[in-house]
């Protein structure tokens, strides 16, 4: 079946502009998650969506950032006012999460972001 | 505050040598690790966990509490082994904590 979608699968932006990434998880995925992989940084957790709760925040690094996840399906991540340490590329995964659970995490092929 | 460790970033081995990729990890809870492998130009994928106490495609990894480590071995590298692999740590939520990765190279 499809997997785990991003788009765009890359972009390249002028500081100061604010970007609109998207995910679209795994058909009955209740979990979905974005990650930031940096060069030299590895995989840095940013937000987690689990069903109707409320995100799991912790790992945004600024009011910069923010995520929707609408319709338990469709997640999109907003940075505003993008800054040249924000170049990375941005992963989600999406999983049968339960809370507490250990479910497989299905990654999209990211999205790779230039702040020019 | 939790931590997973990968202190080697290139570690390359010729093929049939053994490979040990190795995770050391900090946390105050009953941890959960995981290995997930990126082979060039495809998704990050899970290539084993803990708990499953699984050997997928050659490698093992064992938990031992009392050193907190979590390292991945496989007695003989295959060139289709060569990828990035990540140790990985769930904590209570279900996110994952991942260390920096391991660029694993194995020369023919």
């Amino acid at each position: 079946g499809a997997g785990v979608s991003q788009s765009p699968s890359n972009k390249v932006t002028e500081k100061g502009k604010d970007v609109e990434l998207r995910c679209d998880p795994i058909s009955g995925h209740t979990a979905l998650y974005w990650y930031r992989q940096s060069l030299g940084q590895g995989l840095e957790f940013l937000i987690y969506f689990q069903g109707n709760s409320a995100p799991d925040k912790s790992g945004l690094p600024s009011d910069r950032f923010s995520a929707e996840r609408t319709g338990g399906s469709v997640s999109t991540l907003t940075i505003q006012r993008t800054q040249q340490e924000d170049s990375a590329v941005y992963l989600c995964a999406s999983s049968l999460a339960a809370r507490g659970g250990s479910e497989t995490q299905y990654f999209g092929p990211g999205t790779r972001l230039l702040v020019l | 505050a939790q931590r997973v460790t990968q202190p080697e970033k290139l570690l390359s081995v010729f093929k049939g040598a053994p490979v040990e990729l190795k995770c050391n990890y900090s946390y105050s809870g009953s941890p959960e690790l995981f290995w997930y492998v990126q082979y060039s130009r495809q998704r990050l994928q899970l290539l084993l966990r803990h708990i499953s106490r699984e050997s997928i495609k050659g490698f093992t990894a064992d938990l031992n509490k009392g050193e907190t480590s979590f390292h991945l071995k496989k007695p003989f590298a295959q060139e289709e082994d060569s990828a990035m692999y990540y140790c990985a740590l769930k904590t209570g939520a279900n996110n994952l904590f991942f260390g920096t990765g391991t660029r694993l190279t194995v020369i023919p």
